[in-house]
């Protein structure tokens, strides 16, 4: 079975400072993808990141900036010089190829930046 | 423009009045999915649908049906709402046949209050 765990259910920063969220998942499937979604305010889901089992490449978006690990079931989320703006919830999420085609969400993290 | 719509955005209702909501995308997507969204647990998926007439149990499925008889629609039932059924849904669709291995796109979301 798939699953998902974000350990920080709340984090706190003052604005500038650079925040990790991290992500633990767990499958028996060797092709699966990853996946960060952020929820603002507002409440939509927006899309950020998806990743497949394959690239353990570490990508760079801005600000953001993500670190895959297989060898520690891990795939974490950075946010350099974070602002008033990224606070919102995050949800990491995974998917399996084979097997099922479900989606497992992690709970999310709320990140507040404060000004 | 390309976008996945739910209707209504907003319900109250009282236990066993039978409600639908709908989901509808103009993306010409074959996979779609229902999700709610309660504190504390994160996203959790109700049911799925691979293509048309194609459809399949998440982890949360009871007391919720779905249909798929066209591709752009994926309906929600409420046959005998609860107040265990109150909660925030979405509802999403991705491009992918192979599964949701592919970025999914979420509606607005649809806030339910069984009383």
């Amino acid at each position: 079975a798939q699953k998902v765990t974000q350990a920080q259910t709340e984090i706190s920063v003052v604005e500038k400072e650079d925040v990790t969220l991290d992500c633990v998942y767990e499958t028996r499937d060797t092709t699966y993808y990853l996946f960060w979604y952020k929820q603002p305010p507002s409440g939509e889901l927006v899309f950020l990141i998806r990743r497949n089992s394959f690239d353990e490449q570490n990508e760079i978006s801005g600000r953001y900036s993500w670190n895959f690990q297989k060898s520690t079931s891990s795939f974490n989320f950075t946010i350099t010089a974070s602002q008033v703006v990224d606070s919102a919830v995050y949800f990491c999420a995974l998917s399996e190829l084979g097997g099922y085609q479900k989606v497992t969400f992690g709970i999310g993290t709320k990140l507040q930046v404060i000004p | 423009e390309a976008q996945v719509t739910q209707n209504p955005r907003y319900l109250i209702t009282v236990t066993g009045k039978k409600l639908t909501v709908t989901c509808s995308q103009n993306m010409n997507h074959e996979y779609m999915s229902w999700y709610r969204q309660d504190p504390g647990l994160g996203l959790r998926q109700i049911y799925y649908s691979m293509n048309v007439e194609v459809t399949d149990k998440g982890d949360v499925p009871e007391g919720y049906k779905v249909s798929r008889k066209e591709k752009r629609n994926f309906p929600l039932i409420l046959e005998s709402p609860s107040p265990n059924q109150t909660s925030l849904y979405f509802c999403a669709s991705s491009p992918s046949s192979g599964g949701p291995t592919d970025t999914q796109y979420f509606g607005p979301g649809t806030r339910l209050t069984v009383l």
